[in-house]
């Protein structure tokens, strides 16, 4: 079956553009997770959703990043008036089941720059 | 806070040998680990879950071992290919969120 997906795979912004990220997950996973990646770094932990509930955002850096998940399936990552510390690889995982056990399989990214 | 760290940084062995990359964490209070595949401009790949009670998996020429007692965990692989040419990150779960070291990154020369 289809992994997770994202797009757009690359974003050009300039400073203090909105820019919207989407996640597809892999269909009928309930849980869906967003990480950042900066350049020679591993990710981190930014928001999480259980179905269309967003369960912990304390990994989110600024009131400037918003996540949803309206209907429990695609997200979309929103990063109002960017900036150039924003530039990153932004990463969406899924997982099929709530518990804490369960695999994380992730997409491609969103490559964002931000001049 | 719980801390991820992978030694060594980076790591450049020929074809077919076998090697060990490390993985340590602060905390031991963790629910599984996870070693993930990383190729250059792409996303990561699963490659073994360990869950908090298990020892080892194994996956092909992959074998990863959890220490958690220790902190520690260690993917083995066999007879290296330079199709294995990668970063590879070891990740905890602890709580919501997987918790990532930077990674090793491996090159594997023919």
């Amino acid at each position: 079956g289809a992994g997770v997906s994202q797009s757009p795979r690359y974003k050009v912004a300039k400073r203090g553009q909105d820019v919207a990220l989407r996640c597809d997950p892999i269909s009928g996973h309930v849980s869906l997770f967003w990480y950042q990646q900066a350049l020679g770094q591993g990710p981190e932990f930014l928001t999480y959703f259980q179905n269309e509930a967003q369960l912990d955002k304390s990994g989110l850096p600024s009131d400037r990043f918003f996540a949803e998940r309206p209907e429990g399936s695609v997200s979309t990552l929103k990063i109002q008036r960017t900036q150039q510390e924003d530039s990153a690889v932004y990463l969406c995982a899924s997982s099929d089941r709530e518990g804490r056990d369960n695999e994380q399989f992730f997409g491609p990214g969103t490559r964002l720059t931000v001049l | 806070k719980q801390e991820v760290t992978q030694i060594p940084a980076a790591l450049s062995v020929p074809e077919g040998e076998n090697l060990v990359l490390n993985c340590s964490f602060t905390d031991s209070a963790i629910y599984n680990l996870q070693w993930f595949r990383q190729d250059p401009g792409k996303g990561l790949t699963s490659l073994l879950l360990i869950q908090s009670s298990q020892r080892e998996q194994t996956s092909g020429r992959l074998n990863a071992s959890l220490d958690k007692s220790s902190g520690r965990s260690t993917l083995y692989i066999a007879a290296s290919q330079p199709g294995d040419s990668a970063t590879y990150l070891c990740a905890v779960r602890e709580g919501t969120a997987l918790i990532f070291g930077k990674g090793t990154t491996l090159s594997v020369s023919s």
